[in-house]
């Protein structure tokens, strides 16, 4: 059973260029989640996506979207790439709310490194 | 919005001493608190939660203790080890979404 697989597992980009990274979601779970993990900081959540639909959102700007298809994967879009966008970009999978636990778990991630 | 402290940023024991990482939340409505270690460039993996209607948890060297009325929560590690060296990220979140507010981590060395 794969867990979470995300692509690719390094990517460098120059500012203003756009970016697309992907996620394949655990096994029977339905609901992703993605989180940018600046150098030495915790994650920070950037939106969750279920039914193919944005489901909730962090504090981040409209440059950053995303995208859930049927087969729930996923993809996290950045345009109009900044230095600041450098980080650690984590995906994590869950099955969706009911009042069941919930466990995140979390892909290795896409390392972006904006020059 | 929610905001967790997590202390110490850094924290260095010799093997076999006990460990303390310790975190503070700011909405009293968060009733989930997940730990969760990451070795060098690696995941997140989840080690331990604990719910708001319990006090205390235990899983063999790991323990995490919650007081809701202080509002803050602990990572106990007993008899470390130096498999324990990672960074620990405490999380704190409510019912509805789970989605967890992230401390800041703590670098735990364990000294062989």
């Amino acid at each position: 059973d794969a867990g979470v697989t995300q692509s690719p597992t390094h990517l460098i980009k120059t500012r203003g260029q756009q970016v697309t990274l992907r996620c394949s979601p655990k096994s029977g779970h339905d609901t992703v989640s993605w989180y940018q993990q600046a150098l030495g900081q915790g994650p920070q959540f950037i939106f969750q996506y279920y039914e193919e639909e944005e489901r909730q959102r962090g504090n981040f700007p409209d440059r950053f979207s995303g995208h859930q298809f049927p087969n729930y994967s996923s993809e996290l879009n950045v345009n109009a790439l900044l230095l600041g966008d450098s980080a650690l970009y984590l995906c994590a999978s869950s099955v969706a709310i009911t009042l069941a636990k919930n466990i995140q778990y979390f892909g290795a991630g896409t390392r972006l490194s904006v020059l | 919005g929610e905001n967790v402290e997590q202390h110490p940023s850094t924290l260095s024991v010799q093997e076999g001493d006990s460990a303390v990482i310790k975190c503070t939340y700011s909405d009293s409505a968060s009733n989930y608190f997940p730990w969760y270690k990451q070795e060098l460039g690696k995941r997140p993996q989840l080690i331990i939660d604990i719910r708001s209607n319990v006090g205390e948890k235990k899983d063999q060297r790991i323990a995490v203790t919650l007081n809701k009325t202080a509002k803050h929560f602990s990572l106990h590690i007993t008899e470390t080890q130096p498999e324990d060296s990672a960074v620990y990220f405490c999380a704190a979140s409510k019912g509805g979404s789970y989605i967890p507010t992230f401390g800041r981590g703590t670098s735990l060395i364990v000294h062989p």
